[in-house]
């Protein structure tokens, strides 16, 4: 069982343009969103995250939208980079609480691989 | 930022041999240190949260006998694939939580991986 789905599995997207990335989820306790950023033989890296109680986070040129409800958050990159091609992953985990930005056992969606072309 | 690294980035083994990989928190303590194994173009499958000082809890699946992980320290676990073999081959990353604590955020920090080819 797939816990978190995420669309699409690659994405073109020209030099400048925005990249949109989504994910939904069926686990209603979990409470922390995280977004990571992973290039080829390396190890994630975290982008940007974001709690339930809130519906948008904005780091840079990279944003978060969060719709509790319809249980679904998606990732926002403004003038995309060819640097910015790499693969990501949503994530989530539950019984964060109020302890800090900490992530517990993450569920990761099954990942994005972007390109942004010249 | 805290970091976390893994040693070695890569190794080559032959069938049947055993292979360690560490994994060290640099900067901060970890209590709680995740495995993870990955596959070419796919996502991360946790196979263990290592707790230090106590037994590692292995995911549905994993063999504990297969992939032993020892926290025994709160800077350093390690991870033996024993009698490895070629199915064993896979990118393994481990990621560490710093102590949630005065100057520690509880965030998740991920080390480089380490490729593992079993012939």
């Amino acid at each position: 069982q797939q816990q978190v789905k995420q669309s699409p599995q690659s994405l073109i997207v020209q030099k400048g343009g925005i990249s949109i990335i989504n994910c939904a989820y069926e686990n209603t306790a979990f409470d922390y969103f995280p977004w990571y950023q992973q290039f080829p033989g390396k190890g994630p890296a975290l982008l940007i995250a974001i709690r339930p109680d809130v519906s948008e986070k904005k780091e840079g040129r990279f944003t978060i939208s969060f719709n509790k409800s319809a249980k679904q958050f998606s990732l926002h990159i403004m003038d995309s980079q060819p640097g910015d091609s790499a693969t990501y992953f949503c994530a989530a985990s539950q019984g964060e609480g109020n302890s800090g930005a900490g992530s517990y056992q993450l569920t990761f969606g099954k990942g994005t691989k972007l390109s942004v072309i010249p | 930022g805290a970091v976390v690294s893994q040693h070695p980035s890569r190794v080559i083994c032959k069938s049947g041999t055993s292979v360690k990989i560490e994994c060290r928190s640099l900067d901060f303590q970890a209590t709680t240190m995740f495995w993870y194994r990955q596959f070419p173009k796919q996502s991360l499958m946790l196979m263990a949260t290592s707790n230090e000082g106590s037994k590692a809890t292995y995911e549905q699946g994993v063999e504990k006998d297969k992939f032993l992980i020892n926290h025994a320290s709160l800077t350093l676990s390690t991870l033996t694939v024993t009698s490895a073999h070629p199915e064993d081959s896979s990118f393994y990353i481990c990621s560490a939580r710093d102590r949630p604590g005065t100057g520690a955020t509880g965030e998740l920090f991920f080390g480089e991986g380490s490729r593992l080819t079993v012939l």
